[in-house]
């Protein structure tokens, strides 16, 4: 069975400053797709980043970069710059062929920037 | 284009009684999910649709939950006696297909349930 860890209950970051989010997954299947989830407190889920496991190159969307490690089942997520609209709850999520498109979550890292 | 609408936004009710959210998905959507979510924890799969039929409801606990979608547009979830365990944020979600490759799930705003 697809798992997801995310180590780190929570996190803060000054403005402006970096912060990376950490996220492990379990995994038996060949090609799958790793996903990082943001949800502020209106609740509603939105996807920052996506990446591809046959993709050796790391997925980056503006500010946010995430550092792929395969053979280590490893999947963070990087956040430049950080502003005080990124304060929320960030959700790593895999998928694979055959979940029928059902995401697996890890627990989610609160992540708070102070200004 | 009009978002995932979900609702009420937060319902409370007393354990025993019956309570049922409403979800209207993006127009065109075929894949309709509904997910759990307690608190502390990621969301967790409940039912899956396509288009009217169930994909996959293996972690829906049927003694209690059932859900339609009827016509496969709109869908509802309910529980039927609510236990305290079933508090929690229930999210919609719908896709175009099933979520792989550049399909995205796009969710809903959710229904915060607190049962007291």
């Amino acid at each position: 069975a697809q798992t997801v860890t995310q180590s780190q209950p929570e996190m803060s970051v000054q403005e402006a400053e970096t912060v990376t989010l950490s996220c492990t997954y379990d995994t038996s299947e060949s090609n799958y797709y790793l996903f990082w989830y943001k949800q502020p407190p209106s609740r509603q889920m939105i996807l920052v980043i996506r990446q591809e496991a046959y993709k050796q190159q790391n997925a980056t969307e503006n500010r946010f970069s995430v550092n792929f490690q395969k053979a280590a089942k490893s999947f963070s997520l990087k956040i430049s710059d950080s502003q005080l609209g990124d304060t929320a709850m960030y959700f790593c999520a895999t998928v694979y062929g055959g979940s029928q498109g059902n995401l697996i979550f890890g627990k989610g890292t609160k992540l708070s920037v102070k200004p | 284009e009009a978002g995932v609408a979900q609702s009420p936004r937060y319902k409370i009710i007393e354990k025993r009684q019956s309570v049922a959210f409403w979800c209207n998905p993006i127009s065109g959507h075929a894949t309709l999910y509904w997910y759990q979510q307690i608190l502390g924890q990621g969301p967790k799969l409940l039912i899956q649709f396509q288009n009217n039929g169930v994909v996959d409801d293996s972690q829906l606990p049927k003694d209690r939950f059932s859900a339609e979608r009827l016509k496969g547009v709109d869908s509802t979830l309910k529980i039927q006696p609510a236990k305290l365990e079933d508090s929690a944020v229930y999210l919609c979600a719908s896709s175009l297909g099933r979520v792989y490759g550049n399909t995205e799930a796009f969710f809903g705003q959710g229904t915060r349930l607190t049962v007291v």
